[in-house]
């Protein structure tokens, strides 16, 4: 598969678990974020965004949580399966920055059997 | 099905020797960029195109030329390629703006010799 990284900040979950991915982001007016996932050998997918007035946010399996304060950001995945082991990237959107995104250098997790 | 299309999704080519990669979606989306990949460096913004014949740089456009004469397509172009140009590159489309990249291409893997 393809490297999409080196030394990338690994997770390994057991399968069925619940996986907490974090995110730190850099910008206080970023009012936008999304979540990637990335599979060896494909393009990043869109998993779920957050908009900057909302805390929360859940989708299939997955829940997005956004902490303004401290500037964090936290990918979970329920009931974990061995499809989800991948990369996941963090990339937050503000005007400050003409609106284009910045992506974070990505967590890998692993999903053991 | 809704998707972007890039090809090739290989190429081995020699410095200097100009060459194309094709990006096309097929979900009217207004808004495509493109993005290279690189082992600790993350992804990063090459150039963008908000509707047809608009285009703007990215975060690092250097050595590259794009085109948006079509909505569906966004070629990128590669004059006089060098071997720091060597890299995983991802087209990608939304519809909602710049910075909210929702669908990518499976990629290309670029080696520039």
């Amino acid at each position: 598969g393809e490297s999409v990284g080196l030394h990338l900040p690994t997770l390994s979950v057991q399968e069925g678990d619940n996986s907490i991915i974090n995110c730190a982001y850099s910008n206080s007016a970023s009012d936008y974020f999304i979540w990637y996932k990335q599979e060896s050998g494909k393009g990043p997918q869109f998993i779920i965004d957050i908009r900057s007035n909302m805390d929360k946010r859940q989708g299939q399996r997955v829940t997005v949580l956004l902490n303004k304060t401290v500037k964090h950001l936290s990918l979970q995945i329920a009931a974990t399966q061995p499809g989800d082991s991948a990369v996941y990237f963090c990339a937050e959107n503000n005007a400050g920055n003409n609106r284009k995104l910045i992506w974070g250098l990505g967590t890998s997790l692993a999903v053991n059997p | 099905e809704a998707q972007v299309t890039q090809n090739p999704r290989y190429l081995i080519t020699v410095t200097g020797k100009k060459l194309t990669v094709t990006c096309s979606q097929n979900m009217n989306h207004e808004y495509m960029s493109w993005y290279r990949q690189d082992p600790g460096l993350g992804l990063r913004q090459i150039y963008y195109s908000m509707n047809v014949e608009v285009t703007d740089k990215g975060d690092v456009p250097e050595g590259y030329k794009v085109s948006r004469k079509e909505k569906r397509n966004f070629p990128l172009i590669l004059e006089s390629p060098s071997p720091n140009q060597t890299s995983l590159y991802f087209c990608a489309s939304s519809f909602m703006g710049t910075g909210t990249e929702a669908f990518f291409g499976q990629g290309t893997r670029l080696t520039v010799v």
